[in-house]
């Protein structure tokens, strides 16, 4: 069984600060994507990162996959309290159809 | 309108009920799945759905009886259900399934379901 640890678990920090979070696995993936999903509602994609040592960006938010393809990192510059929610890594190339999830970060800015 | 939708929203039920959970999606893709959310684990892939024919059990127990009749429509019917059943039900789609990276997923809402 594939397993996808992220850390922390819990984040809250104050707006305008930074902050990174990570997914680390010892499995191989074909690529990993990076989702937030909000209280009462499904995840939403942010990014999907394929080729080991890709960096992408989306506003304020940085995703890193590691050059392995093992890990991943996801970095928030001058956080704002509508990044709020949860973040989880899922990925690919596990052998099977479907996606492998963390168990997420749950992130909160306060204004 | 809304890519991918799940009904009802909330559900509550009894151990000895039957009742369904139905998902469409109006993105033209051709795969689907279920998943499950609970406290404190990972979202766990249950069921998989490329061009109606199921490719995937990730070992569910027969108490939940996945079944697509056509590439926009999945259901999930359910009897006698535990306790340990309450999660969030979440559907997702993509353009196709396996493993390639391209076939992002879109997720609907979720089904909230408690069971008493």
């Amino acid at each position: 069984t594939q397993l996808l640890e992220q850390s922390p678990q819990f984040l809250s920090i104050q707006e305008g600060e930074n902050l990174t979070v990570y997914c680390n696995s010892s499995s191989v993936f074909s690529s990993l994507q990076w989702y937030r999903q909000e209280p009462g509602e499904g995840p939403v994609l942010l990014v999907t990162v394929v080729t080991g040592g890709e960096v992408k960006k989306l506003k304020r938010l940085t995703f890193q996959f590691g050059d392995a393809r093992k890990d991943s990192s996801l970095h928030i510059t001058a956080a704002q309290p509508g990044d709020t929610g949860l973040y989880l890594c899922a990925a690919t190339g596990g052998g099977a159809d479907g996606l492998t999830f963390g168990k997420g970060t749950h992130l909160i800015i306060q204004p | 309108e809304t890519g991918v939708t799940q009904t009802p929203r909330h559900l509550v039920m009894g151990m000895t009920n039957k009742k369904s959970l139905k998902c469409e999606q109006h993105l033209g893709h051709n795969a689907m799945y279920w998943y499950k959310q609970s406290a404190k684990k990972p979202l766990e892939l249950m069921f998989v759905y490329n061009f109606k024919e199921q490719t995937e059990n990730n070992s569910v127990p027969s108490r939940f009886s996945p079944e697509c009749p056509n590439s926009s429509h999945l259901f999930l019917h359910l009897h006698t259900l535990q306790p340990e059943d309450s999660a969030l039900y979440l559907c997702a789609s993509s353009q196709d399934a396996g493993p390639n990276p391209t076939y992002e997923q879109y997720f609907g809402p979720g089904t909230r379901l408690t069971v008493t």
